[in-house]
């Protein structure tokens, strides 16, 4: 069990770039969760697969995020035309079903 | 509506108990949680407890929830240094899919 790995650690990008972000949850994990984390607060929900499945995306924050887990392993998370406010830590966390949620280390965003 | 609330910040002796507390709005929640989160670092799973349940304990950690006031705390005895970190509450409503709904988190400092 080597943890749920996100990649990369720190993206550095202009504004108006594209970026995509990568996720491999712990195996065997049907479920995989991507949260949103800004400065001095609590992680927020984006989205959520069970296997490759999308089961909720309503809260995306807008029609530039989305998120796809083609082969129900791992996942990516790609925002389109980065604004000044998507500047945050992005998290996945994987469990298996109703189970407590295992979470990587991040991706943090900057953008220029 | 979800809503988690935490202190910001708790200040504590080495080798003293800590208390964080959290109060959250949803009553048909199922789980609540306790993460901790280290800078720089994702957030690691320390805890939860059933809606049915009032404590549990695990080692230097115990869980208190009071339902009727839909209040959680989180008693860390004999606080370590390497104990210093942000602590989240987080809750996850029936039928939510298992999404998380996290507090703001609470800054515990353990000074010598």
């Amino acid at each position: 069990d080597t943890g749920v790995s996100q990649d990369p650690r720190h993206k550095i990008t202009k504004r108006g770039q594209n970026v995509t972000f990568r996720c491999d949850p712990i195996s065997e994990h049907n479920r995989l969760y991507w949260y949103r984390q800004t400065l001095g607060q609590g992680p927020e929900f984006l989205t959520y697969f069970q296997n490759e499945a999308q089961l909720e995306k309503s809260r995306l924050l807008s029609d530039r995020f989305s998120a796809e887990r083609p082969k129900g392993s791992f996942s990516t998370l790609e925002i389109q035309r980065t604004e000044q406010g998507d500047s945050a830590m992005y998290l996945c966390a994987s469990s298996p079903l109703d189970q407590p949620q295992h979470f990587g280390d991040g991706t943090r965003l900057s953008i220029l | 509506g979800e809503d988690v609330e935490q202190s910001l910040f708790l200040s504590v002796r080495e080798g003293d108990s800590s208390v964080i507390n959290c109060t959250y709005t949803d009553s048909s929640s199922t789980y609540l949680y306790w993460y901790k989160q280290e800078p720089g670092a994702g957030l690691q799973l320390l805890t939860y407890i059933f809606s049915n349940m009032d404590m549990k304990q695990d080692q230097r950690l115990t869980v208190l929830l009071n339902k009727k006031d839909k209040h959680l705390s989180l008693r860390i005895a004999d606080t370590q240094t390497g104990d210093s970190a942000i602590y989240f509450c987080a809750e996850t409503p029936t039928g939510g899919g298992n999404k998380l709904t996290f507090g703001t988190g609470t800054q515990l400092k353990v000074e010598l």
